[in-house]
């Protein structure tokens, strides 16, 4: 089966700009996820979707950070204005369903670099 | 909120060595466990998991972990650590919530080995 798709692999913007991040999940995972990947650190739940729905978005800064699933399958996830902080690899996953034994299936990444 | 501790997050062996990676977590339940890799500019991708069925689970690459209730613990092992498993692991549990299921990381541990 293909797996988790990202794009772009990098990008490098300045502070205050906009950027767009694209997620296409393995085909029928409901559940997909946005996590955010500081360097030394573990990834950080930023937004769960079920379907095209948003079951989880406590850990979204939604001052700047905005995500969708539209019709349940892509997903987006935006920043703007980028802050320094906001450097990290974004990763996406998804998972078959909601079992919480099923384990997680993560796309490579995008390295975001703000200056 | 359940929360994931990898203590040491640098892990330096022998070729040949056993190597043994730390991971303790908090739950008031049985959790589901699961050790995920991350090779150099690859994704992260799962090694094994937990899920109640057996104490002690095999993963792949010739890694185990023992789940101990009693320690609340998951130590990740492998009996001869080889050049290409040089990574970074990364503990988790996977915890359920109004919205379903979400999964919790450690810090991650990076583990070099030595010729």
């Amino acid at each position: 089966e293909a797996g988790v798709a990202q794009s772009p692999r990098y990008k490098i913007i300045e502070k205050r700009q906009s950027v767009a991040f694209w997620c296409n999940p393995i085909s029928g995972h409901a559940t997909l996820y946005w996590y955010q990947q500081i360097l030394g650190q573990g990834p950080k739940l930023l937004i769960q979707f079920q379907n095209n729905g948003v079951v989880d978005d406590s850990q979204l800064p939604k001052d700047r950070f905005s995500a969708e699933r539209l019709k349940g399958v892509d997903s987006t996830l935006k920043i703007q204005p980028a802050k320094l902080e906001d450097s990290a690899v974004y990763l996406c996953t998804s998972r078959l369903g909601g079992v919480g034994n099923s384990p997680l299936h993560f796309g490579n990444g995008t390295r975001l670099t703000v200056t | 909120a359940q929360s994931v501790t990898q203590l040491g997050s640098h892990v330096s062996v022998s070729e040949g060595a056993l190597v043994l990676l730390r991971c303790n977590y908090s739950s008031s339940v049985p959790p589901y466990l699961f050790w995920y890799v991350q090779y150099p500019n690859q994704g992260l991708q799962l090694l094994l998991k937990y899920t109640s069925a057996a104490t002690l689970v095999k993963g792949i690459n010739g890694f185990e972990a023992e789940f101990k209730k009693s320690e609340t613990s998951f130590h990740l092992t492998k009996p001869s650590a080889h050049m290409s498993d040089a990574a970074e692991y990364f503990c988790a549990v996977s915890e359920r919530y109004t919205g379903g299921f979400k999964t919790i990381f450690g810090a991650g541990t990076r583990l070099f080995v030595k010729a």
